[in-house]
């Protein structure tokens, strides 16, 4: 079965400072997709990034990156010198493939990291 | 308009009532989605449509029924419900099925059972 933990419940950061987000996941499967999703306070969860299984190289887009580590099952999320427009809850999600059993369109998600930044 | 849109955006509605929540997508999309997100719960897929064709269903509750009339549109008719069917239920689509494809979120329809 596939898993994504997000330990982080609720985090609180002043704005400018830096924050990671952590996501560890768990899959059987060799090829899979990891993603990143923002939720605002409006609801709509917005597309963040993505990334495939087979490749490991960090993205980095604008104050935002992300740490793929295959060894320790991790995709990291950071934001540098963080905004109050930053706070949100960020969701990470992990691809269904061959062992999900639910077919390779099914996202699994964490349960979220919700960031809030203070002025 | 753009993206994908959700009606109503907040809906508050008695056990006995019947009531139909409303997705639709203007991106030229295949596939649409309805998740269901509970306090303090991951996403839960509830139902999957690929070119008005339902493709998945996750064990949910029959008191919660789909329906996809074409690609751009997409139901969840509710009835009976119980209060812990109080929930933001999100709708998404994307372009086809499968690992390639993010999803596209609307804003939810936050719904309280009474």
């Amino acid at each position: 079965a596939q898993k994504v933990t997000q330990a982080q419940t609720e985090i609180s950061v002043v704005e400018k400072e830096d924050v990671t987000l952590d996501c560890v996941y768990e899959t059987r499967d060799t090829t899979y997709y990891l993603f990143w999703y923002k939720q605002p306070p409006s609801g709509e969860l917005v597309f963040l990034i993505r990334r495939n299984s087979f490749d490991e190289q960090n993205e980095i887009s604008g104050r935002y990156s992300w740490n793929f580590q295959k060894s320790t099952s991790s995709f990291n999320f950071t934001i540098t010198a963080s905004q109050v427009v930053d706070s949100a809850v960020y969701f990470c999600a992990l691809s269904g493939g061959a062992y999900s059993g639910a077919g390779s369109y099914q996202l699994t998600f964490g349960k979220g990291t919700k960031l809030s930044v203070i002025p | 308009e753009t993206g994908v849109t959700q009606t109503p955006r907040h809906l508050v509605m008695g056990m006995t009532n019947k009531k139909s929540l409303k997705c639709e997508q203007h991106l030229g999309h295949n596939a649409m989605y309805w998740y269901k997100q509970s306090a303090k719960k991951p996403l839960e897929l509830m139902f999957v449509y690929s070119l008005e064709e339902r493709v998945e269903n996750n064990s949910v509750p029959s008191r919660f029924s789909p329906e996809c009339p074409n690609s751009s549109h997409l139901f969840l008719h509710l009835h009976t419900l119980q209060p812990e069917d109080s929930a933001l239920y999100l709708c998404a689509s994307s372009q086809d099925r499968g690992l390639l494809y993010e999803q596209y979120f609307g804003p939810g329809t936050r719904l309280t059972v009474t």
